[in-house]
């Protein structure tokens, strides 16, 4: 299945710090969302980018998607403990009705 | 508002028995999903159900059965058991099927099948 693939797998940094998760695709895409899941509970919708946006914002996060690198970035600013979570970017391969999930990035803020 | 509702949180079977993991949503969604996560595979489509009235398969069928009840109520049934099936599923919901909709998932039923 056509699948993002988020990179690092994990990562780990100190309060205060931007965090930037990367996911990469493999064919073309209508939409691309990310997710945040907390330990033990369940996905959390975070933002949804079109093929034709190029960047979104909301509060804190900032996601950037390149078509023509098939690839799509999560930055966190100013990055706080509550962060900490997994992330996951979601595509839809070109069927615009089913979403794939990739096998997330595990973000650690240490205070 | 409750969103979406996951019975139960947490189940220990025995191979070749059945059980049924329900959910239940309270948004007025027209779609819902099962969706299970194993380490390190990320989440995989078992079914969904695109309005009331219709499911369909997802990446991984095999062994699973569903029933979407009513608008509100998507069911989950394995109907024999296996360890293979040992994982977390989770239930989700959206307005409409179609990748620009958001999901809004339930915390998951931990299963686990000796």
């Amino acid at each position: 299945s056509q699948q993002g693939e988020e990179d690092p797998q994990a990562l780990s940094i100190q309060e205060g710090e931007n965090a930037t998760m990367n996911c990469s695709y493999k064919t073309s895409i209508n939409n691309l969302q990310w997710y945040r899941q907390n330990s033990g509970r369940g996905l959390v919708h975070l933002i949804l980018i079109r093929s034709n946006e190029r960047e979104k914002h909301s509060g804190r996060l900032r996601v950037t998607l390149d078509t023509s690198k098939k690839s799509s970035s999560l930055l966190i600013t100013a990055s706080r403990a509550a962060d900490t979570a997994s992330y996951f970017c979601a595509t839809d391969g070109g069927s615009n009705y089913k979403l794939t999930f990739g096998k997330g990035t595990l973000l650690t803020v240490n205070p | 508002n409750a969103g979406v509702t996951q019975t139960p949180k947490f189940q220990v079977l025995k191979t070749g028995q059945s059980m049924t993991l329900q959910c239940a949503q309270d948004m007025n969604h027209n779609s819902m999903y099962w969706y299970r996560q194993d380490p390190g595979m990320g989440l995989r489509l078992i079914y969904y159900s695109a309005s009331e009235g219709t499911t369909d398969k997802g990446e991984v069928p095999n062994g699973y059965n569903v029933s979407r009840l009513n608008k509100r109520e998507f069911s989950l049934r394995l109907e024999s058991a296996a360890p293979s099936q040992t994982s977390v599923y989770f239930c989700a919901s959206s307005d409409q099927t179609g990748s620009n909709q958001p999901q809004h998932f339930g915390d998951g039923t931990r299963l686990s099948i000796l």
